[in-house]
């Protein structure tokens, strides 16, 4: 059945290492999103993408990098840059133009040691 | 930019109790959205609103979008522990491909 798969679902690494999360859609959405939410806060929009081989920057997108080859996949690789990675990473999907739709992953969490 | 206040921050309640949880804006926005997470998973999108003064249920939801359009609610009659989560409120503007969260309310159930 359709979903948004994030994998893995617990990521350990060291400090200074660029690590990257997975994201897979089978629900033919065209736009696909990466949030990080931090305890006791809402999401905060990192990256966004409303079509493949396009993406934007969201609120907080410093020390992130993203990719959209496939329309099905949209990877966020969490660089050196990023002064305090450690956190809980959501992947979400909708359809274009349908941002008020968006279905989540279950989501990364990243520890960086 | 905007900002959207939540509250309470957290709440703990009897099971069967009914539960009140607001959001508000310093702008005016074209949608509210309201979503509940689960530990340890994404957020599920609940209730949708579009329109100002809009009154939605989902089950023993409901959901009111004000008409200032500036704030909304959320209720929960009757309580239950899967009620338990957190639940949040989120805007989004037209033309715009981003929504704003707000930061959440926990809710705590006790049997």
């Amino acid at each position: 059945d359709g979903g948004i798969t994030q994998s893995p679902k617990y990521l350990f690494r060291k400090e200074g290492q660029n690590v990257t999360l997975s994201c897979e859609q089978n629900l033919n959405h065209d736009a696909m999103y990466w949030y990080r939410q931090d305890p006791g806060q809402g999401l905060r929009l990192i990256y966004y993408s409303q079509i493949v081989n396009d993406f934007q920057k969201g609120d907080i997108a410093e020390g992130y990098s993203v990719s959209r080859e496939k329309k099905e996949s949209f990877p966020l690789t969490v660089t050196s840059a990023q002064k305090n990675p450690t956190a809980f990473y959501l992947c979400a999907s909708s359809p274009r133009l349908a941002v008020e739709t968006q279905y989540f992953g279950p989501g990364t969490r990243l520890l960086v040691l | 930019g905007q900002q959207l206040n939540q509250s309470p921050q957290s709440m703990f309640i009897q099971e069967g109790e009914d539960v009140s949880m607001n959001c508000t804006s310093s702008s005016i926005f074209n949608t509210w959205l309201w979503y509940k997470q689960d530990p340890g998973e994404g957020p599920v999108l609940l209730i949708a609103l579009y329109k100002a003064g809009e009154l939605t249920s989902n089950g023993r939801l409901t959901a009111q979008f004000g008409i200032t359009r500036k704030d909304s609610f959320l209720n929960i009659s009757a309580s239950i522990p899967s009620d338990v989560g957190i639940y949040f409120c989120a805007l989004s503007r037209a033309g715009s491909y981003q929504l704003t969260f707000g930061k959440g309310t926990k809710l705590s159930v006790i049997p």
